[in-house]
Order: structure tokens, then C-alpha cells, then sequence
């Protein structure tokens, strides 16, 4: 079945690097999401992309919608603590509600102070 | 906006019971809600997906007579893990999708069966 693979597994940055991290699909998607989870909670949507192409920002995140529709990218620009968590992206094709996506492994960040 | 509730987030119970868990979306009308479970360390594994008024479609290897979902109105969704096991333990977390718009997700139940 299709897969996601998420890299890097998992980062340790000093706070105020910048990060980036990427998520490859053996298949071509409509939709590449990008969520962050904390320990206990549910995931939280960060930013949704729609187009191949496609730059959005949300705050000090940008993520990209690659052009070849099989790949995605998450960047955080000047990393502070409370950017730790994981951040899971999410992919498929969606055409109608019930349309589901796929989770990508996830890549744990830890930023120290 | 776009706000889903989930409850309980945390309950023990014992091995042989039943567990009851709601999802609610609480400011928009979702046409879908989808289950997942998640263990430790590890990404989120759909469980079933659900459309107001019909029956759930679960995944393959998810047992429908275990994992029994209702999703009775646009705004509620129940699972119930029916006679729940040790290896039920898990974080179960729904979402749900108004149309096509990106999914919402709770804040997940955390279920211990001793």
C-alpha cells in the first residue's frame, strides 16, 4: 500500500536555527498536510496545501507543496522551545469528505535553550 | 473555528468491559469523522472512516464487532471498544472533515485496560 517516509526521524537544534524537514509519497497527491502533536494531545493542523507549488506560510513555518506532487516540505525559521513536539505530515488525494490521507512516521524535534 | 471535542481524554477499565468514546465537532457539521489509533512513538493508523447516517468503513485488520462506531448526527461520533483487552490499550483520536476541508482532529483518549 502507498507509504510516506519522513525525514530526518528525529532533530536536536540549538534555539534560534532554522529547521526543515521533508516527506516523500511513493504516489502523486492533491493534498500534502502538515500537523504538529504534542506529548498527550492530538494533532494539530499547521498548514493545509492544495497545488503543486504551492509556498504557504503560517507564523515562522513554511511548507511547500512539491512539484513533482510526491513530496512536501516543512521549514521553521529562529526555533524556539515551544517548538518542540512532533510533526506528522499527512498526504492523499481528496475529492470528496470521506477521502482519507496517510500519516507520515513523523520527525521528533527537541529544541534546547 | 473548526474545533473538535473528545471525551474522555484518559479512563481505565477493566479487561471484559466496554469503553465508550465521543467525538463532537463543535462549530461546523462534519460529513466524515475518522478513527485512529496511535501507540507509543508511533503515527497515527486509521481505524475506520464514518459519513453521518451510514455504516462506518473500517480498515483492513480492524475488527468492526470490537470497534463499534455510531456516527448518529453531523456533530457525534461514538466508538466503543467492546470487550476491551490489554492490547486495546492505546491513544484513540478522532477527526473530522466538513466537505473537503483538511482534517481536525480532538485531543485524543488515552485508554488503559488492566
Amino acid at each position: 500500500g502507498q507509504q510516506l517516509n519522513q525525514s530526518p526521524q528525529s532533530m536536536f537544534i540549538q534555539e534560534g536555527e532554522d529547521v526543515s524537514m521533508n516527506c516523500t509519497s511513493s504516489s502523486i497527491f492533491n493534498t500534502w498536510l502538515w500537523y504538529k502533536q504534542e506529548p498527550g494531545e492530538g494533532p494539530v493542523l499547521l498548514i493545509a496545501l492544495y497545488k503543486a507549488g504551492e509556498l504557504t506560510s503560517n507564523g515562522r513555518l513554511t511548507a511547500q507543496f512539491g512539484i513533482t506532487r510526491k513530496d512536501s516540505f516543512l521549514n521553521i525559521s529562529a526555533s524556539i522551545p515551544s517548538d518542540v513536539g512532533i510533526y506528522f505530515c499527512a498526504g492523499g488525494i481528496m475529492k470528496t469528505s470521506y477521502d482519507k490521507v496517510i500519516f507520515g512516521p513523523g520527525t521528533s524535534l527537541s529544541v534546547i535553550p | 473555528g473548526a474545533v473538535v471535542s473528545q471525551h474522555p481524554s484518559r479512563v481505565i477499565c477493566k479487561s471484559g468491559t466496554s469503553v465508550k468514546i465521543e467525538c463532537r465537532s463543535l462549530d461546523f457539521q462534519a460529513t466524515t469523522m475518522f478513527w485512529y489509533r496511535q501507540f507509543p512513538k508511533q503515527s497515527l493508523m486509521l481505524m475506520a472512516t464514518s459519513n453521518e447516517g451510514s455504516k462506518a468503513t473500517y480498515e483492513q485488520g480492524v475488527e468492526k464487532d470490537k470497534f463499534l462506531i455510531n456516527h448518529a448526527s453531523l456533530t457525534l461520533s461514538t466508538l466503543t471498544v467492546t470487550s476491551a483487552h490489554p492490547e486495546d490499550s492505546s491513544f484513540y483520536i478522532c477527526s473530522a472533515r466538513q466537505n473537503n476541508s483538511p482534517l481536525h482532529f480532538g485531543n485524543g483518549t488515552r485508554l488503559t485496560v488492566t
